[in-house]
């Protein structure tokens, strides 16, 4: 079956463009987690969905991040006004049920490389 | 919140030879542990858990047992191979009943044949 997918899988933006990056979870799967991976680093909370809800917006580091799921499948992260610091990996996971227990399946990421 | 301190790597070793990965973590109550594997190019895919104290998770050859004397689960394995190498990284929820993850740093494996 198809697993979680993400596109783009590479991402190019000069300083200050907007970015949009986009996550298909695996069909049925409520929840559903941002994470941002630094070269060398294990992966950072960004923000979680149940469903079309964002319960939580934590790890968003600036009011420049944005993440959205309106139909409680599909996500979209945008970033606007990209700085050289938000070059990283996005990854997206989604799991089948809200406990912490159940297995997040990840998405290969995008990579974003602002110049 | 809760949070893991795992092994810094580089670790290379030979085909065969024994494998460990060391990780303790620091945690309210005894939240679920986890360890992910990222093969290059891929993304992260879960290689065990264990959901309570002193439950043994394994998986591909590979366990780890959570240790609440030690507050460790460190990852083993008693002869690796070749398509073993990849990235490992340890994780735990931040607190109870959490649904996200925090991880470790990673840490990269090569095996050579």
């Amino acid at each position: 079956g198809a697993g979680v997918s993400q596109s783009p899988r590479y991402k190019v933006a000069k300083r200050g463009q907007d970015v949009a990056l986009r996550c298909d979870p695996i069909s049925g799967h409520v929840s559903l987690f941002w994470y941002q991976q630094a070269l060398g680093q294990g992966p950072e909370f960004l923000t979680y969905f149940q469903n079309e809800a964002q319960l939580d917006k934590s790890g968003l580091p600036s009011d420049r991040f944005f993440a959205e799921r309106p139909e409680g499948s599909v996500s979209t992260l945008k970033i606007q006004r990209t700085q050289q610091e938000d070059s990283a990996v996005y990854l997206c996971a989604s799991s089948y049920s809200p406990q912490a227990s159940y297995e997040q399946y990840f998405g290969p990421g995008t990579r974003l490389t602002v110049t | 919140g809760n949070s893991v301190t795992q092994m810094e790597g580089p670790v290379t070793l030979s085909e065969e030879a024994f494998l460990t990965i060391n990780c303790t973590y620091t945690a309210t109550g005894y939240p679920s542990l986890f360890w992910y594997v990222q093969y290059p190019g891929e993304g992260l895919q879960l290689l065990l858990k264990a959901t309570k104290a002193d439950d043994k998770g394994s998986n591909k050859g590979f366990e780890a047992t959570y240790r609440k004397e030690t507050t460790s689960f460190h990852l083993e394995k008693g002869s690796v191979q070749v398509s073993d190498s990849a990235v490992y990284f340890c994780a735990l929820p931040p607190q109870g009943g959490s649904e996200k993850l925090v991880f470790g740093k990673g840490t990269k494996l090569t095996v050579n044949p």
